[in-house]
């Protein structure tokens, strides 16, 4: 089976960094997805890990590491509309990319 | 910027009824997905489908569901005789092995509710 754990809430101030952690055990890896969902709304792309290390896309970055199972989100410069759910995901099979989902950090960003 | 489409965005449907749940994945992606997110749960996998057949289901992908590409752009996800706990939000995903994190997209989702 498929076991990705996050927070389920976390709330910050606007203008704030977030840091948002997710940590899986999985019966296999092949690429670690952070997404953002508005409520009734889809999942939209924020990032996508393969490899240890940071990737940076603007005020999201994404942090990696396969040998502690364990990844973080971190949000900066907090605007009102980051206010959302949060989703780790991860692929755990090479061949068709499926994805096992964590139950997503509602993130509450406060004036 | 390419999409993934779905129809209907909202169906209601009652209990025993069968349903048909529509989706346009980007043209040039191979993979296709089904999931499904319960009110207040986490998105769940249902099937992916590749090369026109099932590459893997979950174990909520019983005998009441089956999914079809009946031509080259539609890809359908049925669910015959609905239960009340069939009520979720059904998002359908693409992807291509070919693109930087797979290109994985997904719609904005179906709402079904069950009654």
């Amino acid at each position: 089976g498929q076991n990705i754990d996050q927070p389920t809430e976390m709330t910050a101030t606007e203008g704030a960094i977030v840091q948002i952690n997710c940590t899986y055990q999985t019966s296999g890896f092949n690429g670690l997805f952070w997404y953002q969902q508005h409520a009734g709304e889809a999942p939209t792309f924020l990032s996508y890990n393969v490899l240890d290390g940071l990737e940076e896309k603007g005020r999201f970055s994404s942090f990696l590491s396969r040998s502690k199972g364990y990844s973080y989100l971190l949000l900066k410069e907090l605007q009102m509309k980051d206010s959302a759910s949060y989703l780790c995901a991860v692929s755990p099979t090479p061949h068709d990319y499926k994805l096992s989902f964590g139950a997503g950090t509602t993130v509450t960003v406060r004036a | 910027e390419p999409e993934v489409t779905q129809t209907p965005s909202h169906q209601v449907t009652q209990m025993g009824q069968e349903v048909i749940l529509r989706c346009v994945p980007i043209s040039n992606h191979l993979y296709f997905y089904w999931y499904r997110q319960i009110l207040g749960q986490k998105v769940e996998f249902l099937v992916s489908f590749y090369n026109n057949e099932i590459s893997e289901k979950s174990e909520i992908f019983d005998d009441q569901f089956s999914v079809e590409r009946p031509d080259g752009s539609n890809f359908t996800l049925k669910i015959r005789s609905t239960k009340l706990e069939d009520s979720a939000m059904y998002f359908c995903a693409s992807s291509s092995d070919s693109e930087a994190n797979y290109g994985y997209t997904f719609g904005s989702g179906t709402r079904l509710t069950v009654v």
